[in-house]
């Protein structure tokens, strides 16, 4: 198993407060993502990151932000929760992207209710 | 329009029956990148396998195995003989070489598999 770990695991917070989850990566994978998972929708890329500093939008990235300093960890952050950002999220290393044949490995999940 | 179509919602069988799993998809590239993926009821997501767009080669891995046809743009996956373990939501995700799409999985809305004893 791909050595991913996201913290935390479960968080409960009030609208309006913000949130940061953390997603680090022991396999020193150069390629780094976020998504949050929701019933009807399936997965949906929030950010990636295709390097330290490097990172780039993706189709639900509204209300989100990210940050990467260092190769090992890749930081989600709620700038103000939502009861709408209520949700699963997923954080997943590839060694190259998708395109190019980069498979996806996926850390354990956070859950998160913003109530 | 959805690239990746999962029809099958729900799917209960019986211990030991034989299930496959449908899985269509839309590309115009010619290369791309198939994907299965395993949520088992505690929630994390297991990688399968990775088929690319040039072997058309069946694949079987004990009792999983995956058909692949591009005449008819599909990606089944079998499980023989399945197990209460076997429990789970597989979803389907496709990714295209195309430089605009290729940051991404585009995935299926998953088939929830519920293995009855």
């Amino acid at each position: 198993d791909a050595g991913i770990t996201q913290s935390p695991r479960h968080k409960v917070t009030e609208t309006g407060t913000p949130v940061t989850l953390r997603c680090h990566q022991t396999e020193n994978h150069r390629y780094m993502y976020w998504y949050r998972q929701d019933p009807g929708h399936g997965l949906r890329l929030i950010h990636y990151s295709y390097g330290v500093k490097d990172t780039d939008k993706g189709e639900v990235s509204d209300g989100y932000s990210v940050s990467r300093s260092k190769t090992e960890d890749f930081l989600l952050t709620l700038e103000s929760a939502t009861s709408s950002q209520t949700s699963v999220y997923f954080c997943a290393i590839s060694e190259s992207l998708a395109g190019g044949g980069g498979t996806q490995y996926f850390g354990p999940g956070t859950r998160l209710t913003v109530l | 329009a959805q690239k990746v179509t999962q029809a099958q919602t729900e799917i209960s069988v019986v211990e030991k029956e034989d299930v496959t799993l449908d899985c269509v998809y839309e590309t115009r590239d010619t290369t791309y990148y198939l994907f299965w993926y395993k949520q088992p009821p505690s929630g994390e997501l297991v990688f399968l396998i990775r088929r690319n767009s040039f072997d058309e080669q069946n694949e079987i891995s004990g009792r999983y195995s995956w058909n692949f046809q591009k005449s008819t743009s599909s990606f089944n996956f079998t499980i023989t003989a399945s197990q209460v373990v076997d429990s789970a939501v597989y979803f389907c995700a496709l990714s295209e070489a195309d430089a605009g799409n290729n940051r991404k999985l585009i995935w299926g809305l998953g088939t929830s598999l519920a293995v009855n004893p």
